[in-house]
């Protein structure tokens, strides 16, 4: 079954500096990759999303990359800001049509004003 | 805009008891998920359903059962509760295929003493 890895589980910048999680996955055959924040008590939201067919994908400060050769994606976040601090989860589709997403186990983001 | 919800924000259960979570959603998704978030570990998959009574397991899926008698409501049934159970469970619906959003409840944290 998919497999995937983020890192780092917990990360630390200053208010204005950019962050980078990232995230391997073990099924070449996923080819959707979508990127959910959690912010304290609240319910995770979607993002930012990616399809395999695409390199690189931008909302404003948000960008997202894929590597299928790799099999690594990545969220970045530039200028960032007090409200950016939350914990970030990526995930993949099991395989290729699947409804099912698995994820990964959490980036912890702190932005320090 | 979208809702889902879910039953009770927390709950406090004795070992031993039949549990019941319900997720109710009002966007007529065909597919409704139930994940459980530790610290730690992200989301897992424990159960799905990608449309009226019919249910697939997800990757924890021992200790549960779900019934999904109407598109809007999916239950989450623990036929005994275990200590290990101890977690917050979290709903999430999306319409049918691959690249479609999951929403999310907002979670039962459920104690299992």
């Amino acid at each position: 079954g998919e497999n995937v890895e983020q890192h780092p589980s917990t990360l630390s910048v200053q208010e204005g500096d950019s962050a980078v999680i990232k995230c391997t996955y073990s099924d070449s055959a996923s080819n959707y990759f979508p990127w959910y924040k959690q912010e304290l008590g609240k319910r995770p939201q979607l993002i930012i999303d990616i399809r395999s067919n695409v390199g690189e994908k931008k909302d404003q400060r948000i960008a997202v990359t894929l590597n299928k050769t790799a099999k690594h994606f990545s969220l970045h976040i530039t200028e960032t800001q007090p409200e950016d601090s939350a914990v970030y989860f990526c995930a993949a589709s099991k395989g290729a049509g699947s409804y099912q997403l698995t994820f990964g186990k959490g980036t912890k983001l702190s932005v320090i004003p | 805009d979208v809702k889902v919800t879910q039953s009770s924000r927390y709950l406090v259960k004795r070992t031993g008891e039949k549990v019941f979570l319900e997720c109710v959603q009002d966007m007529d998704h065909e597919n409704m998920f139930w994940y459980r978030q530790d610290p730690g570990l992200g989301l897992r998959l424990i159960y799905f359903s990608y449309d009226v009574k019919m249910k697939e397991k997800g990757d924890i899926p021992e200790g549960y059962s779900v019934s999904r008698e109407k598109k809007e409501r999916f239950s989450l049934i623990l036929e005994s509760a275990s200590t290990n159970q101890t977690s917050m469970y979290l709903c999430a619906s999306k319409l049918g295929g691959t690249y479609n959003e999951q929403f999310f409840g907002p979670g039962t944290r459920l104690t299992v003493l």
